[in-house]
């Protein structure tokens, strides 16, 4: 099966700049995370959505991150304006379905984020 | 709230030498627990996991014991190759699927 697809693999922007991320999700897997990676640090949760719909974005900063998962397949996520300390991986994954103990995530291979 | 601390990196080990990474966690309930695993600019992976008490995951030679009564889940190898160079990521996983992870541990290992 086709892993979780994630673009651009790479984006170099100045502060105070809008990016925005696309994500795919395996085929079928309605649950989708967005995590946040900074160097040298585990991965954050920012966003997760069951199908369309958002079940935990306590940890999104909502003053200047977006994230939406219209018809709850593919998804984007948004910066605006961006700040010094967003520089970082985002990574997309997805699992089967929410509530299923031990599933477990298939990640995409993240898109690395610079700001300048 | 739900927490995961692992050793910090990085560790350095010869070509076959035995391979110990710790990691502990903190949850309310049963968490499941997983080992990922990050090969420089690639995404992660999930290497094992463990779903309940005195499981064992295990998965290309490695493996990791869900042990309760000390909240631990380490992980370890007995051979390693230079080819397990990578981050190894110990994380939990509990209500609604939201998967905590530790701050990972780098492993180099030389020829």
């Amino acid at each position: 099966e086709a892993g979780v697809a994630q673009s651009p693999r790479y984006k170099i922007i100045e502060k105070r700049q809008s990016v925005a991320f696309w994500c795919n999700p395996i085929s079928g897997h309605a649950t989708l995370y967005w995590y946040q990676q900074i160097l040298g640090q585990g991965p954050k949760l920012l966003i997760q959505f069951q199908n369309n719909g958002v079940v935990d974005d306590s940890q999104l900063p909502k003053d200047r991150f977006s994230a939406e998962r219209l018809k709850g397949v593919d998804s984007t996520l948004k910066i605006q304006p961006a700040k010094l300390e967003d520089s970082a991986v985002y990574l997309c994954a997805s699992s089967p379905r929410q509530g299923r103990k031990g599933t477990g995530y298939t990640f995409g291979s993240g898109t690395r984020l610079t700001v300048v | 709230g739900d927490s995961v601390t692992q050793m910090e990196g990085p560790v350095t080990l010869s070509e076959e030498a035995f391979l110990t990474i710790n990691c502990t966690y903190t949850a309310t309930g049963y968490p499941s627990l997983f080992w990922y695993v990050q090969y420089p600019g690639e995404g992660l992976q999930l290497l094992l996991k463990a779903t309940k008490a005195d499981d064992k995951g295990s998965n290309k030679g490695f493996e990791a014991t869900y042990r309760k009564e000390t909240t631990s889940f380490h992980l370890e190898k007995g051979s390693v190759q230079v080819s397990d160079s990578a981050v190894y990521f110990c994380a939990l996983s509990g209500g609604y699927q939201k998967v905590t992870f530790g701050i990972g541990t780098k492993l180099q290992v030389i020829p």
